[in-house]
């Protein structure tokens, strides 16, 4: 089984502060999701990065995907309170979506 | 509105009693899968299928069984539930081309 590791576990920051948090493996994927879940809820997609080195941006969050495909990154500038959530990444070792690796999250809390 | 749902949300019972955990997409998915989510594991995939009749383990598809007679519908059945089958499920659906998963809002199963 492939691992995903997912740093920081837990992320406190205050509103408008920027942050980063990372997804590493030791294996390849094709593709890689983030996902954010909040509380009593399924986690939502949020992007889907395939192409080593590729960069996509979602307003005030910046994802890149690295260019070996092991790993990858996701920015948030100027943090909002409805930034808070717990954010997993998710790894496709296959061209299709049957076999995901998760990481096991990050838990981002925005103080106001 | 598109989207995945689970039923039932929340379920207590006790070892031994045969469960069955419905979910049902309305997005014409040919791909649903169905995760356990326990703390500092994260997301983990039970089973999965490609499409109708196609039906393939996952990560921990120990004690679990599943069916996919119809496109929509994807149960998630437990035969002799044991406790450490305690956990937070998830069912998901997506179409083939990568684009990243839709999930349902849970199932919160506690065996007691």
């Amino acid at each position: 089984t492939q691992l995903l590791e997912q740093s920081p576990q837990f992320l406190s920051i205050q509103e408008g502060e920027n942050l980063t948090v990372y997804c590493n493996s030791s294996s390849v994927f094709s593709s890689l999701q983030w996902y954010r879940q909040e509380p009593g809820e399924g986690p939502v997609l949020l992007v889907t990065v395939v192409t080593g080195g590729e960069v996509k941006k979602l307003k005030r969050l910046t994802f890149q995907f690295g260019d070996a495909r092991k790993d990858s990154s996701l920015h948030i500038t100027a943090a909002q309170t409805g930034d808070t959530g717990l954010y997993l990444c998710a790894g496709a070792i296959s061209v299709g979506n049957e076999k995901l690796t998760f990481g096991t999250g990050t838990r981002l809390t925005i103080i106001p | 509105e598109a989207q995945v749902t689970q039923n039932p949300r929340y379920l207590i019972t006790v070892t031994g009693k045969k469960l069955t955990v419905t979910c049902s997409q309305n997005m014409n998915h040919e791909y649903m899968s169905w995760y356990r989510q326990d703390p500092g594991l994260g997301l983990r995939q039970i089973y999965y299928s490609m499409n109708v009749e196609v039906t393939d383990k996952g990560d921990v598809p120990e004690g679990y069984k599943v069916s996919r007679k119809e496109k929509r519908n994807f149960p998630l059945i437990l035969e002799s539930p044991s406790p450490n089958q305690t956990s937070l499920y998830f069912c998901a659906s997506s179409p083939p081309n990568r684009v990243g998963q839709f999930f349902g809002p849970g199932t919160r199963l506690t065996v007691l």
